[in-house]
């Protein structure tokens, strides 16, 4: 399986500070995604990466990508109440399989 | 866009009843994924179908587990019998043939198996 692996499996920070998020992965990716969700509600895309490249930005958001060590982070600038959710990571290595990992959970406090 | 859209949201049920989950995917999308999330076990890659075919069928449980997509815009998600363990919130999720490879999910069906 190349189901991913968050690190910290949950963050608390103040509203304002920065928070970063580690994923590490098995094989060979074709690309790897972010996700967000909220509590009981469905998982939304947050930013894709392709395995070519290196460094991704939208927004507040910052992904990097580094395949000899088979690991991402995801960092959320100046991190606001509603960003409190949690954040997985997926990976796929050829055609539509999407595998996920096991999340980190964000909390941002005021 | 509406969005995939799930059905039931949340159903209750007694152990060994049937039960049966419905997805409507994007309109346009041919692929459909059915996941199942847990606390102990993370999110699950059930089955997927591309173009209403079962692409892969590798991560549903057991032969309780079964699903169908009859046409594009609608798919099944079917236990029977229903067992406690199938407690679990079960997503639906589709994307389409020109995109970059993005899901876009349902907000799911949470099954409580009594």
């Amino acid at each position: 399986s190349q189901q991913g692996e968050e690190d910290p499996q949950a963050l608390s920070i103040q509203e304002g500070e920065n928070a970063t998020m580690n994923c590490s992965y098995k094989t060979s990716i074709n690309n790897l995604q972010w996700y967000r969700q909220n509590s009981g509600r469905g998982l939304v895309h947050l930013i894709l990466i392709r395995s070519n490249e290196r460094e991704k930005h939208s927004g507040r958001l910052r992904v990097t990508l580094d395949t000899s060590k088979k690991s991402s982070s995801l960092l959320i600038t100046a991190s606001r109440a509603a960003d409190t959710a949690s954040y997985f990571c997926a990976t796929t290595g050829g055609g539509n399989k999407l595998t996920f990992g096991t999340g980190t959970q964000l909390k941002v406090e005021l | 866009d509406a969005g995939v859209i799930q059905s039931p949201r949340h159903e209750v049920t007694e152990m060994g009843q049937e039960v049966t989950l419905r997805c409507k995917p994007i309109s346009g999308h041919n692929s459909l994924f059915w996941y199942r999330q847990t606390m102990m076990r993370g999110l699950e890659l059930l089955i997927y179908f591309n173009n209403n075919v079962p692409i892969d069928d590798s991560g549903m449980p057991e032969d309780r587990f079964s699903a169908k997509m009859p046409n594009a815009s609608f798919s099944t998600l079917k236990i029977q019998p229903s067992e406690p363990r199938d407690s679990a919130v079960y997503f639906c999720a589709s994307k389409g043939q020109m995109n970059t490879g993005e899901l876009f999910f349902g907000e799911g069906s949470r099954l409580t198996v009594l």
